[in-house]
């Protein structure tokens, strides 16, 4: 089964700062790989697929990178609807995990 | 403009089957294509996904439940339904119906419902 790890876990940041997510998967995905955004109470929203690709909508500050097993999610410049938790998710091949545990972007 | 709604009790009893229902509002499933899937989260912990279903045929469960839960598509009445059996206090979660980005990818979830929170307790 292919586990996904996120680093880090909390992530402090004040308005305009760049911030970089780390999501690692256990064995090569190529570039499937997904970045949700969900805010509390509410469901995820899909940002990325295919590790860099924005979906329509989604601001240019929001960029992606990576492939095989090493991928990071940045934030150019922290704006104040960006305060949310971020899930990876490999969709690569169907198993037990497909998502990482979360990153939540909090106001310092 | 696609929309998804779940809907079923917010409470379930130890031992018994949780049953849950998607409805699709904007689009017709049997003109879909896409995968319909069942994603749930447990109160602070992170997504799970359940399984996903086409229309079309094929169905896919994740291993660490697949004994236990079927997830049915109804073009009839344009709703995709949840079966979770034998449910223990571990399966309380908010629950989230989606439908993939395409018909390529069973997992990568482009639509979501705003879920529905269900809990197991006696």
């Amino acid at each position: 089964d292919i586990q996904m790890t996120q680093s880090p876990s909390t992530l402090s940041a004040s308005i305009g700062d760049r911030v970089t997510i780390a999501c690692r998967a256990s064995q090569s995905i190529s570039t499937w790989l997904a970045w949700y955004q969900q805010k509390p109470g509410k469901a995820p929203q899909l940002l990325i697929h295919g590790a860099s690709n924005l979906e329509t909508g989604v601001p240019s500050r929001f960029s992606g990178s990576g492939s095989g097993t090493e991928f990071t999610l940045t934030i150019s410049s922290v704006q104040p609807d960006d305060f949310a938790t971020y899930h990876c998710q490999q969709y690569d091949t169907y198993s037990a995990e497909t998502f990482g545990q979360g990153t939540k972007v909090e106001f310092k | 403009q696609l929309q998804l709604h779940e809907s079923g009790p917010g409470s379930v009893r130890p031992s018994e089957t949780l049953s849950l229902t998607c409805s699709v509002s904007g689009g017709f499933i049997s003109r879909s294509t896409e995968y319909w899937a069942w994603i749930r989260q447990a109160p602070g912990k992170g997504l799970e996904w359940l399984g996903s279903a086409a229309y079309r045929g094929g169905t896919y469960y994740n291993p660490s439940v697949q004994s236990r839960v079927t997830i049915s598509v109804d073009a009839s009445e344009n709703e995709v339904a949840l079966r979770l059996n034998s449910v223990t206090a571990a399966d309380t979660a908010t629950y989230y119906c989606a439908r993939t980005r395409s018909s390529s990818w069973i997992l990568l979830m482009a639509h979501w419902g705003q879920g529905v929170l269900v809990t197991v307790s006696s």
